[in-house]
């Protein structure tokens, strides 16, 4: 089953605005990180936080995490047409033998209207 | 290479055909992942590698599904009899270990099509 479910499912903005997606996940984690997909191709990543860390910035991008709530929000400021993407959070997972996989959600479809 | 890369990009089948996709990692990388992504939706956990033997299988979701990796590097994952409902882009992740805080390395999706 999903461990991360972004909100909202889509969101679409003018250029220049800025950009708001959550994350929530349901059992414990040791990071969460973020992903970019454009047209249904490969995932790019973007940021990773521990589960020390409350807030991350890189460039435009602020990632603050919550474990109290078991959520996550990726802030774009300034967001540009470039930015149009889906957005995916994805938590580890530890399988077995020392090692972990990431666990996606459903993503959040950013749309930026020049 | 530079990234991950797969092959082929596109793939269009007959129902009941077998199809093998191909996926080249980062050189080093010693984890490998495969995914599926049915349209409009996140992504699909299918297996993983670590080296070459596949520690967790759980996400097959059938036994149609089968996948191999070899000489640490490149992995086929082999879909028998196709069906429609296994439409979707397969992708292939890499990073250098399967570890805490490893950022994982996409390829660009092979898309297939289940006629």
């Amino acid at each position: 089953s999903q461990q991360g479910e972004e909100d909202p499912q889509a969101l679409s903005i003018q250029e220049g605005e800025n950009a708001t997606m959550n994350c929530s996940y349901k059992t414990s984690i040791n990071n969460l990180q973020w992903y970019r997909q454009n047209s249904g191709r490969g995932l790019v990543h973007l940021i990773l936080i521990r589960s020390n860390e409350r807030e991350k910035h890189s460039g435009r991008l602020r990632v603050t995490l919550d474990t109290s709530k078991k959520s996550s929000s990726l802030l774009i400021t300034a967001s540009r047409a470039a930015d149009t993407a889906s957005y995916f959070c994805a938590t580890d997972a530890y399988s077995g033998a020392g090692s972990y996989q990431l666990t996606f959600g459903k993503g959040t479809k950013l749309s930026v209207i020049p | 290479g530079a990234g991950v890369s797969q092959s082929p990009s596109n793939k269009v089948t007959e129902k009941g055909k077998d199809v093998e996709l191909r996926c080249d990692p980062i050189s080093g990388h010693t984890a490998l992942y495969w995914y599926r992504q049915s349209l409009g939706q996140g992504l699909e956990f299918l297996i993983y590698f670590q080296g070459n033997s596949a520690p967790d299988k759980s996400g097959l979701p059938s036994d149609r599904f089968s996948a191999e990796r070899t000489g640490g590097s490149v992995s086929t994952l082999t879909i028998q009899r196709t069906q429609q409902e296994d439409s979707a882009v397969y992708l292939c992740a890499s990073s250098l270990l399967a570890v805490l805080y490893n950022e994982q390395f996409f390829g660009p999706g092979t898309r297939l099509t289940v006629l």
